[in-house]
């Protein structure tokens, strides 16, 4: 089975940079996805990472390190528009379905 | 290009009603998967089909549940005999699976399943 964890909510400024850490436990672990997601709106996604390192992707960034089980979505220069929650997902094996964690409510304050 | 349809958006029902939502998966996606959503939580997986096909349905309640995605039209949701703690959101998203991408999930708005 899966385990996958991350902070409840944060706060940070606007303009200012915010990292959401995530991590996870998983077998035959097959790529992590970040999604953000508004208030009753729909998850989108923002990034995949399969092999570890930074990949970014304008002011969001994601990492990975695989033999850590760990990953972390960077966001720079806060806007309010951020305000949301960020939900950290793994993909687990030859199966196509994401396996999410709680997600982690952002606060972006004026 | 439409993106995931789920229909309806929002729904009402008294305890013991039938609730059925709909899901019409992104054009030329043949992967389905459902979620459950509690207000302030997480998605929880549901279910995981191809045409004609459950794939995955490990995350589904053994009884009152049900998933289908036919041949013709869209993914349906039935969730019988609907108790208070049935009431969340869910959400559909499609796939293309993994063959020259990402295989990220796309998701529809979801639908709001209140019961009184």
């Amino acid at each position: 089975g899966q385990n996958i964890d991350q902070p409840t909510e944060m706060t940070a400024t606007e303009g200012a940079i915010v990292q959401i850490n995530c991590t996870y436990q998983t077998s035959g672990f097959n790529g992590l996805f970040w999604y953000q997601q508004h208030a009753g709106e729909a998850p989108t996604f923002l990034s995949y990472n399969v092999l570890d390192g930074l990949e970014e992707k304008g002011r969001f960034s994601s990492f990975l390190s695989r033999s850590k089980g760990y990953s972390y979505l960077l966001l720079k220069e806060l806007q309010m528009k951020d305000s949301a929650s960020y939900l950290c997902a793994v993909r687990e094996g030859s199966s196509y379905k994401l396996i999410f964690g709680s997600g982690t409510r952002l606060l972006v304050r004026p | 290009n439409a993106g995931v349809m789920q229909n309806p958006r929002h729904l009402v029902r008294r305890r013991g009603q039938e609730a059925r939502l709909r899901c019409s998966p992104m054009k030329g996606h043949s992967h389905v998967y459902w979620y459950r959503q509690l207000p302030e939580e997480g998605l929880k997986f549901m279910v995981y089909l191809q045409k004609e096909n459950i794939i995955d349905e490990s995350g589904m309640p053994k009884e009152r549940f049900s998933a289908e995605f036919p041949k013709e039209g869209p993914s349906i949701l039935r969730i019988q005999q609907v108790v208070r703690g049935d009431s969340a959101a869910y959400f559909c998203a499609s796939s293309s699976g993994l063959a020259g991408g990402t295989g990220e999930l796309f998701f529809g708005e979801g639908s709001r399943l209140t019961v009184l």
